[in-house]
């Protein structure tokens, strides 16, 4: 059973509208997450984290939000540029802080 | 400065062998874990090396091992190749409690 979900594979905006990822886990017990970002034939990048002490941690275009009673955050890219087209993983790291659970994934595609 | 390298970055291997993957981790970083990214899926973590030891393991069968050296770089090992194997490997460091994971860019493993 995933502990973390991204519902939704693929998503594609203008460039210069804004992107809403979206990210559900089911474990009450998380409480640090992580974005990161993936261009085929790369590893994945750092972006943006958050503590679950904050509902709201913001770096420049990259926004992440988090409701805990909800157990949902989302990722909100503005503005969005072609070069933000590429996977975004949602992660949660584990309460021993050894391990980060990924989601599937979603495929983000900004046209110009 | 050098992020994580990892060799070889593409290898087929024929089922019933035996693969060995290696992992230089970004300069400063103590602790290397290694991930397992099938097709379609996000990473999943295999197992973390701190101080030359296996701190956590994920749910991963006996046939994947690792070791982790003096100067941190690390390998992986996994026997009796399963076609079920072939993935994306990822190798992941970071400096102690320190959650910012860098990625390296992966190998990817056939299975034939």
């Amino acid at each position: 059973d995933q502990q973390v979900k991204q519902n939704s594979p693929s998503l594609s905006v203008q460039e210069g509208r804004i992107s809403i990822l979206n990210c559900d886990y089911t474990n009450s017990m998380f409480d640090y997450f992580l974005w990161y970002k993936k261009y085929p034939a790369e590893g994945p990048t750092f972006l943006i984290s958050i503590s679950s002490i904050k509902d709201k941690n913001e770096d420049g275009r990259f926004t992440v939000f988090l409701n805990k009673s909800a157990k949902h955050l989302s990722l909100h890219i503005v503005p969005s540029q072609p070069g933000d087209s590429a996977v975004y993983f949602c992660a949660a790291l584990n309460q021993a802080g050894t391990a980060l659970i990924f989601g599937k994934g979603t495929t983000l595609s900004v046209s110009s | 400065d050098a992020g994580v390298t990892q060799s070889p970055t593409h290898l087929i291997k024929t089922r019933g062998q035996q693969v060995t993957l290696r992992c230089s981790p970004k300069s400063g970083h103590d602790t290397v874990s290694w991930y397992q990214q099938a097709l379609g899926q996000g990473p999943q973590f295999i197992f973390q090396y701190y101080e030359e030891e296996e701190r956590q393991r994920g749910n991963f069968p006996d046939r994947f091992s690792g070791h982790q050296f003096p100067n941190y770089s690390s390998e992986l090992n996994v026997n009796a190749l399963l076609l079920g194997d072939s993935a994306l490997y990822l190798c992941a460091s970071n400096q102690g409690g320190i959650y910012g994971y860098t990625f390296g860019s992966g190998t990817r493993l056939t299975v034939v």
